[in-house]
């Protein structure tokens, strides 16, 4: 079956440095979601990416979708106490259904 | 407008008890997603509908677990018997069905199985 792998799975950065997370996956996407979880939390959607080579921004966070359409990748500049949380990269698998990558636990320390 | 409503926020059971997980989509969202949370397998699909019916169950993980959705805005999903490996976050989630829309996620129930 498709499989989605993020990395790394965890992250402590101190305030102010840049956080990377990286969505990988086994076949060709069609498109793809990047979530985030706060702690304690839901998860919330961010963006939608769906064409190659394709970059997005939010404020900070900037979203990359490979060439390939193989792989994305969630930049944030300069994080902030209000990063925390797990970001999950969620792939479209056809008919409705997302396949949720395994997440990447970013931690802040001020 | 309200998001989706899950309910019941907490839940404790003894080992073999029945339990019966609800939720209330956003309105006009025509797919309803339910998920499983734990740190080991992480953010698992368990079953979607769509229109109310069941499209893909693949994911509900033996017999015991059973998902209705008798009209559009409401579903369950229903362990029987439970059993402390069932012990996890469960979301429900809903979006408009088109496709590749984006999933509303409902503030989970947290379940311990003991």
């Amino acid at each position: 079956g498709q499989q989605v792998m993020q990395i790394p799975q965890y992250q402590h950065v101190q305030e102010g440095e840049d956080f990377t997370t990286y969505c990988n996956s086994s076949t060709t996407l069609s498109n793809i979601q990047w979530y985030k979880q706060r702690p304690g939390g839901h998860p919330v959607f961010l963006i939608q990416l769906v064409k190659s080579g394709e970059v997005k921004k939010q404020k900070r966070l900037t979203f990359q979708f490979g060439e390939a359409k193989k792989n994305s990748s969630l930049h944030i500049t300069a994080t902030q106490t209000t990063d925390v949380g797990t970001y999950f990269c969620a792939v479209f698998s056809g008919t409705y259904k997302y396949i949720f990558g395994t997440g990447t636990r970013l931690k802040v320390l001020a | 407008d309200a998001g989706v409503i899950q309910s019941p926020r907490h839940e404790v059971t003894e080992m073999g008890q029945e339990v019966t997980l609800r939720c209330k989509p956003i309105s006009g969202h025509n797919s309803l997603f339910w998920y499983r949370q734990t740190m080991m397998r992480g953010l698992e699909l368990l079953i979607y509908f769509n229109n109310n019916v069941p499209i893909d169950d693949s994911g509900m993980p033996e017999d015991r677990f059973s998902a209705k959705m008798p009209n559009a805005s409401f579903s369950t999903l229903k362990i029987q018997p439970s059993e402390p490996r069932d012990s996890a976050v469960y979301f429900c989630a809903s979006s408009r069905g088109q496709g590749t829309d984006t999933q509303y996620f409902g503030p989970g129930t947290r379940l311990t199985v003991l």
